[in-house]
């Protein structure tokens, strides 16, 4: 079973530039996670999706963040413009949104902003 | 906000002795669960264990169990023989209910096995 994958691996960019990032969940996971983890710290829920409606993004910055689940498989999320503040992992997970299920975490995208 | 506190930020471990790492929460749903996570230096976050709020028995997974204290609202990870491979950053995690089950993650703690 092929797991999380997630791109870029890596990303550089200047403050006041735009980035995406995109996710591809577990085959037949109805929810789908980003999270933002600053280092030294857990990870941040931005936003969740169930299929391709959002349960929370309580914490999503929706003055520069976006995100988007187009016909409930694969995700993109948006930082425009971005800040120095926002470099960090970026960290796309998928369960089978059932209570007891766990989350399957993506490698990450590792984002630097100069 | 309803926290997960991991009070111990780093833990260091003799190979083959036995760790726990400590979890507490806030909560006031009464239909929650309790997850911990593994995050090696490669950064991927690697599932180990489950609590339900409703389980009676304190959950085990192979070298991993849970010793769940629900009037405390803790859900400490024990880890047995400790092996080099263990070092890494471990995070408690709780998911609650009330219609959608989010996710809120602890700072986490940092183990090292030593040989």
């Amino acid at each position: 079973e092929a797991g999380v994958a997630q791109s870029p691996r890596y990303k550089i960019i200047e403050k006041r530039q735009s980035v995406a990032f995109w996710c591809n969940p577990i085959s037949g996971h109805a929810t789908l996670y980003w999270y933002q983890q600053i280092l030294g710290q857990g990870p941040k829920l931005l936003i969740q999706f169930q299929n391709n409606g959002v349960v929370d993004d309580s914490q999503l910055p929706k003055d520069r963040f976006s995100a988007e689940r187009l016909k409930g498989v694969d995700s993109t999320l948006k930082i425009q413009p971005a800040k120095l503040e926002d470099s960090a992992v970026y960290l796309c997970a998928s369960s089978l949104g059932r209570p007891k299920e766990a989350q399957y975490f993506g490698p990450g995208t590792r984002l630097l902003v100069l | 906000a309803q926290k997960i506190t991991q009070t111990q930020p780093g833990m260091f471990v003799q190979e083959k002795e036995a760790v726990t790492l400590d979890c507490t929460y806030d909560t006031s749903d009464p239909s929650y669960g309790l997850f911990w996570y593994k995050q090696p230096s490669s950064g991927e976050m690697i599932f180990l264990i489950y609590q339900g709020s409703y389980d009676q028995q304190n959950a085990t997974e192979g070298r991993y169990s849970l010793n769940f204290q629900k009037a405390r609202k803790s859900a400490n990870l024990v880890i047995s023989a400790s092996q080099l491979g263990d070092s890494a950053m471990y995070f408690c995690a709780r998911l609650t209910s009330g219609g959608s089950y989010i996710p809120t993650f602890g700072r986490g703690t940092s183990l090292i096995v030593h040989p």
